[in-house]
């Protein structure tokens, strides 16, 4: 079974503060993770990928198989990064669960001026 | 131009009604899904098409059906409906099946069973 952990449901920072949302996973095989974020009165869209291993927004996020855990981390928060963040896993298992997207509970990030 | 819509988005009515959800996506994707958000905000995956073909269907009531009548449709279809049905319901599509693939959502429809 795959399952995400985001222990945090709320985090508030001060704008130019650094801002590390933690996401935790379990799962047998080699995990695909996802960051997704929702703004407000926005849609669901992704924010990035550990496979493609870039900088979004200034976020930055790198697994740690060791750990399990896949962090999502920035150095200086902008008030522009209030939102709802969502750590997910796509199994790569054959099957009918191929490509389930799995979610955690969503930290919702508040970033004060 | 938009890329996946849903319809409609509010929906209110009363227990025991039978009530659609339409999700059109014109980004020419394979694969599409069914997310059912409850009220903390959790989100958790109900179904899943790729080509037509029903590939995920999770633990959900079987008063839940979804139909997916070409590639770019996906409906969600929901029989006597029950107070818990309350949600967000959201749509999503996929380039296919594979993991490391983007999906896009749509805007979700929020049901309320009164």
């Amino acid at each position: 079974a795959q399952r995400v952990t985001q222990p945090e449901k709320l985090l508030s920072v001060f704008k130019g503060a650094p801002v590390e949302l933690k996401c935790n996973y379990s799962y047998s095989g080699s995990p695909e993770l996802f960051w997704y974020v929702q703004y407000s009165r926005q849609r669901l869209q992704l924010l990035l990928r550990h496979i493609s291993r870039e900088s979004i927004k200034g976020f930055t996020a790198d697994l740690n198989k060791g750990e399990t855990s896949f962090h999502l981390k920035k150095p200086f928060a902008q008030e522009e990064d209030s939102a709802m963040y969502y750590c997910a896993l796509a199994s790569n298992a054959g099957g009918t669960s191929y490509g389930k997207l799995t979610f955690g509970q969503g930290t919702i990030l508040t970033v004060h001026p | 131009d938009t890329a996946v819509s849903q319809t409609p988005k509010y929906l209110v009515t009363q227990m025991g009604n039978d009530k659609s959800i339409k999700c059109e996506q014109n980004l020419g994707h394979d694969t599409m899904y069914w997310y059912k958000q409850d009220s903390k905000k959790f989100l958790k995956i109900m179904f899943s098409y790729n080509n037509k073909e029903l590939i995920i269907n999770e633990t959900v009531p079987n008063r839940f059906s979804p139909k997916s009548p070409d590639k770019a449709h996906l409906n969600l279809h929901i029989n006597s409906l029950e107070l818990g049905d309350s949600a967000v319901y959201f749509c999503a599509s996929s380039q296919s099946l594979a993991a490391y693939n983007e999906q896009f959502f749509g805007p979700g429809t929020r049901l309320t069973v009164l």
